[in-house]
């Protein structure tokens, strides 16, 4: 089945300990794209990757990093995180844009 | 840069009455566009997509949109409502394979509550 994965689906963490989501792809796709979602404004980017090597920031891109050394995982990395980075994550991976296929999401609290 | 903006965030209808939920975006290039939905807890699920075919697309669950170039918009209807489409719904645009950029911009979303 196509699909993207990330893990884990829920986490609770403490401000400064770093953490990382993992996202996995099946699907062979080169584009792959990480976005938080908060309540009023919509889902926002993090950062995106056009391909292994190939990444670059989004429109909310602090406090996060990212990494693609394999094709189909493109893991995102808070190296302290702070309270304000409480959120609901989506990796999205797509086909040269005629889809994008999102993850289940990843709900942070950071406390 | 692309954006999109989808007004009202939120609409309520009773079951069996027309949904309407709008999105006008603004784009550089032709745009490739797209409506998700979000059910609670849950990720988001593509309901249809332009893709510069045909300017009236038909998703699933009976959902469709008219892509209106001289409008800038990309309105999503259903004849019908039904319980279950009791969701969050976004817009969103993409510059698509004609540029280096497939970013996905989305709307803030609409929030479609039906009333029985």
């Amino acid at each position: 089945e196509a699909q993207v994965t990330q893990n884990p689906r829920y986490l609770i963490t403490v401000t400064g300990k770093k953490l990382t989501v993992t996202c996995s792809q099946n699907m062979n796709h080169e584009y792959m794209s990480w976005y938080r979602q908060d309540p009023g404004l919509g889902l926002r980017q993090i950062y995106y990757s056009m391909n292994v090597e190939v990444t670059d920031k989004g429109d909310v891109p602090e406090g996060y990093k990212v990494s693609r050394k394999e094709k189909r995982n493109f893991p995102l990395i808070l190296e302290s995180p702070s309270p304000n980075q409480t959120s609901l994550y989506f990796c999205a991976s797509s086909d040269r844009g005629y889809g994008y296929t999102f993850g289940s999401g990843t709900r942070l609290t950071v406390v | 840069a692309q954006s999109v903006t989808q007004l009202g965030s939120h609409v309520s209808v009773s079951e069996g009455a027309l949904v309407l939920l709008r999105c006008n975006y603004s784009s550089s290039v032709p745009p490739y566009l797209f409506w998700y939905v979000q059910y609670p807890n849950q990720g988001l699920q593509l309901l249809l997509k332009y893709t510069s075919a045909a300017t009236l697309v038909k998703g699933i669950n009976g959902f469709e949109a008219e892509f209106k170039k001289s409008e800038t918009s990309f309105h999503l209807t259903k004849p019908s409502a039904h319980m279950s489409d009791a969701a969050e719904y976004f817009c969103a645009v993409s510059e698509g394979s004609g540029g280096s950029n497939y970013k996905l911009t989305f709307g803030k979303g609409t929030l479609l509550t039906v009333n029985p």
